[in-house]
């Protein structure tokens, strides 16, 4: 039983365009929603988290959209840069209780 | 962000001999590591808990002979491969989580292969 299922699988958006990548979860102990971006051959890097007590989280052109009611998250790249291409990963954990589970991940493409 | 370093970033070894990679955590104090595995174009597997001073908890399905986690303290993990064969080839990732606030680094990976 996949815990988050991450969507879509690859996506292409042009320069200056919006990425949007989704997840949906179905524990609801879960209280950490982090997104993670990994270039080839490198370690996943955390790019932002949220908590469930807010809707939305922003940081410089990435934002997280919570809908706890819906048991739903996503990942919003505003003006998206062909350095933005990499492989984004979401994740959910119980803060006090260890692990997280992954999405299987998203390859985002940004054309110039 | 808090930094994660490990150590070799690759390394190649010859089939049957055993392979040691280190996890730090640079700037903050780590109860809990993990280490995880990831095949190409696919998601983390997770291999393995370590919490300092204790054993490591192995997923389903991970053998935890071959597989050595040790977590000396609070800011090292070591994961060792022991009598690698070529299936053992993949890249290898370790993660510490950080308690206040809660968040969870990642290392850089090391690409292991095994001829």
């Amino acid at each position: 039983q996949q815990q988050v299922k991450q969507s879509p699988q690859s996506l292409i958006v042009q320069k200056g365009g919006i990425s949007i990548i989704n997840c949906a979860y179905e524990n609801t102990a879960f209280d950490y929603f982090p997104w993670y971006q990994q270039f080839p051959g490198k370690g996943p890097a955390l790019l932002i988290a949220i908590r469930p007590d807010v809707s939305e989280k922003k940081e410089g052109r990435f934002t997280i959209s919570f809908n706890k009611s819906a048991k739903q998250f996503s990942l919003h790249i505003m003006d998206s840069q062909p350095g933005d291409s990499a492989t984004y990963f979401c994740a959910a954990s119980k803060t006090n209780a260890g692990k997280s589970t992954f999405g299987d991940g998203t390859t985002l493409t940004v054309k110039p | 962000g808090a930094v994660v370093s490990q150590h070799p970033s690759w390394v190649i070894c010859k089939s049957g001999t055993s392979v040691k990679i280190e996890c730090r955590s640079l700037d903050f104090q780590a109860t809990t590591m993990f280490w995880y595995r990831q095949f190409p174009k696919q998601s983390l597997m997770l291999m393995a808990t370590s919490n300092e001073g204790s054993k490591a908890t192995y997923e389903q399905g991970v053998e935890k002979d071959k597989f050595l986690i040790n977590h000396a303290s609070l800011t090292l993990s070591t994961l060792t491969v022991t009598s690698a064969h070529p299936e053992d080839s993949s890249f290898y990732i370790c993660s510490a989580k950080r308690d206040i606030p809660y968040e969870q680094y990642f290392g850089p990976g090391t690409r292991l292969t095994v001829t």
